[in-house]
């Protein structure tokens, strides 16, 4: 089946550093990209939709210049967490859908990637 | 209201028991349904689609009724390793992220 990467799978920083997420498509191309995040006992929560070529569309409460996302080709999209605060500590995940229209709404997941801010 | 919700558990079942999950969604524009397994600390993954019409995959059975906005997940003869978060997903018209549900926990006992 496709295969969506995530680096890092974990990350500690301090607080008001800047951490950016890569989220991989390995083997399909995905113009569409969504950003989720994961509070512990809690749901996924949509953050943003990437479209590769144009800006993101974030989620309402989302703050666009916290988490900047850059979609710079069919395979890439990065969120960089910036200004890291300790309420920021959550499971992001990535999700990618195939651009090639044989699959209908089937997203692939990226394996998350677990931020913790001190 | 939430869009999806689930009754969170958790369901603590023996080894070879049925159990069934049940999710409802509010929005009635919505058009695709899933139920994804989550492992702790791990990404969801896609257990099956869900149709009107019901569809079966080995020991899982999915049921939808569009009319009364209600998704069943059933899973016979439960296994130990069956025990994770099973989410209730659905997928609006016209838009293309999910809309999770908060999860059921299930833990299947020996």
């Amino acid at each position: 089946g496709a295969v969506v990467s995530q680096h890092p799978s974990w990350v500690i920083c301090k607080s008001g550093t800047s951490v950016k997420i890569e989220c991989r498509s390995l083997d399909f191309q995905a113009t569409t990209m969504f950003w989720y995040r994961q509070f512990p006992k809690q749901s996924l929560m949509l953050m943003a939709t990437s479209n590769e070529g144009s800006k993101a569309t974030y989620e309402q409460g989302v703050e666009k210049d916290k988490f900047l996302i850059n979609h710079a080709s069919l395979t890439l999209s990065t969120l960089t967490v910036t200004s890291a605060h300790p309420e920021d500590s959550s499971f992001y995940i990535c999700s990618a859908r195939d651009a090639s229209g044989s699959s209908t709404d089937t997203q692939y997941f990226g394996p998350g990637t677990r931020l913790t801010v001190l | 209201r939430k869009e999806v919700e689930q009754d969170p558990g958790p369901f603590n079942v023996p080894e070879g028991a049925t159990v069934a999950f049940n999710c409802t969604y509010s929005n009635s524009a919505s058009q695709s349904f899933f139920w994804y397994r989550q492992d702790c600390r791990k990404e969801p993954k896609l257990l099956m689609s869900v149709y009107s019409s019901g569809n079966e995959d080995g020991r899982f059975t999915a049921q939808l009724n569009r009319a009364s906005q209600y998704i069943s997940l059933l899973i016979r003869d439960s296994k130990l390793s069956d025990s994770a978060t099973y989410l209730c997903v659905v997928n609006k018209k016209g838009r293309r992220a999910l809309t999770f549900g908060s999860g059921t926990r299930l833990q299947v006992q020996p």
